[in-house]
């Protein structure tokens, strides 16, 4: 992989049920992976950056692993709200901070 | 507490007209700054990097460019717009340190240009 991918493109889930996202990086030359939530109208918000194989991050009801051998992030959200409704998106860190992003997964949750 | 600036929030430029946008950074020094960009159905694309006054990187060749006259304020220009520079566009900042690819990224509201 010699890009940031993610997957799916768009997810539509009904308040409640819990999701997941994948993001697909390169395994060669790693130094970070971030995860990042955009909101409609507001700017992106970081919710974890990760650095260590195996590392696993939580915030709330929304959790993240990493596999660097393998080159993959999954961002879990427990029982998703409305409010959970946002662009989220995964990024490859290299020095001086410059983040390779990926397209981003579009996440809208029903009432 | 620090805060990030930017402005204007939209812009309807003319193909072939002058861009200068800004972004300014509150409560830290010697901050990293970045340029980025997201162009219709595409992801966020890194244009500049700043790692001090009067140091900038461009990541990609384009009709761009930028200059950071001041610790804490990073410029976005072009001499002459083309269609294909519409989009929206981001600046950020992280704190610099010896390993900044550990820090979040602040982002500033955006700009969203529109290229007639």
């Amino acid at each position: 992989i010699l890009n940031v991918e993610q997957s799916p493109q768009s997810l539509h889930v009904q308040e409640g049920d819990s999701t997941n996202f994948t993001c697909s990086f390169p395994s060669s030359n790693f130094y970070a992976l971030h995860w990042y939530r955009w909101e409609t109208a507001k700017s992106p918000e970081a919710l974890f950056v990760m650095t260590l194989n195996g590392d696993e991050k939580k915030k709330g009801r929304i959790s993240a692993t990493l596999n660097t051998k393998e080159g993959y992030s999954y961002l879990y959200i427990k029982g998703s709200q409305p409010e959970d409704s946002a662009t989220y998106l995964c990024a490859h860190g290299t020095s001086y901070g410059k983040l390779t992003f990926g397209q981003g997964t579009i996440l809208t949750v029903h009432p | 507490s620090q805060t990030i600036h930017q402005w204007p929030a939209t812009l309807v430029q003319p193909v072939g007209s002058p861009l200068s946008l800004e972004c300014t950074v509150e409560g830290t020094s010697n901050p990293n700054l970045y340029w980025y960009r997201q162009a219709a159905g595409r992801g966020l694309q890194l244009l500049f990097y700043s790692v001090g006054i009067g140091q900038i990187s461009s990541e990609v060749p384009q009709n761009l460019s930028a200059s950071r006259p001041q610790d804490r304020q990073f410029i976005l220009s072009s001499k002459k717009l083309l269609l294909s520079d519409s989009g929206f566009y981001l600046c950020a900042w992280s704190p610099r340190r010896p390993y900044s690819y550990n820090s979040p990224l602040h982002f500033g509201n955006g700009t969203r240009l529109t290229v007639t």
